[in-house]
């Protein structure tokens, strides 16, 4: 079993649709989790991090956590064709200073 | 803010010749760093982490050493690349944290 799993897509959303990511990790003392964007050729730019259960809004991004069923999703509102791009989700693993990659999800925004 | 380099950005090298790729942070002290491999199409691979100067934690056995001589200096190396070691090696370093990636050397061996 993978510690960090995530669909590798693509997910295609039409322009101004909401875009579902979802990640399960294996770890279930995880503390810490995060999305990456990473646009083709480019290297990861964290978007979000989150902590506690529950939402965390930044702009049009929304990062959610249970922890009881060891989930972690990202939604984009209003998806804009600059945000196609492959969305890794990340999760540090208890104790330690490194982090576990899903292989990521692939976004396609079709205006 | 912290920035970090890495050079050289682009790289092409034959089998068997020798590596050296470097990242260096500004901005910040005694980082975590870290090294990963991402093959084309595949997810990122720990390949090294270090907690200060001269610590260095590898993650996976293959050909590929890191050195950190200074506090805010990274070296990867290789004393003969195999067609394997192609891939975008990225550098990272933990802020408070959170964990930011410098922009990547693409290694093509030939």
């Amino acid at each position: 079993q993978k510690e960090v799993e995530q669909n590798s897509g693509p997910l295609s959303v039409p322009e101004g649709a909401i875009a579902s990511l979802n990640c399960t990790y294996s770890d279930r003392g995880s503390q810490s989790f995060f999305w990456y964007r990473q646009y083709s050729g480019k290297s990861p730019e964290l978007i979000m991090s989150i902590y506690s259960n529950g939402d965390k809004e930044d702009g049009r991004f929304t990062a959610q956590l249970n922890k009881a069923s060891q989930y972690v999703s990202l939604l984009i509102r209003d998806s804009q064709p600059s945000d196609s791009a492959t969305y890794l989700c990340a999760v540090r693993n208890t104790g330690f200073q490194k982090l576990v990659f899903g292989t990521g999800t692939r976004l396609l925004v079709s205006p | 803010s912290q920035t970090i380099h890495q050079w050289p950005a682009t790289l092409v090298q034959p089998v068997g010749s020798p590596l050296s790729l470097e990242c260096t942070v500004e901005g910040t002290s005694n980082p975590n760093l870290y090294w990963y491999r991402q093959a084309a199409g595949r997810g990122l691979q720990l390949l090294f982490y270090s907690v200060g100067i001269g610590q260095i934690s590898s993650e996976v056995p293959q050909n590929l050493s890191a050195s950190r001589p200074q506090d805010r200096q990274f070296i990867l190396s290789s004393k003969k690349l195999l067609l394997s070691d192609s891939g975008f090696y990225l550098c990272a370093c933990n802020i408070v944290g959170e964990q930011y990636f410098g922009p990547g050397t693409r290694l093509t061996v030939t």
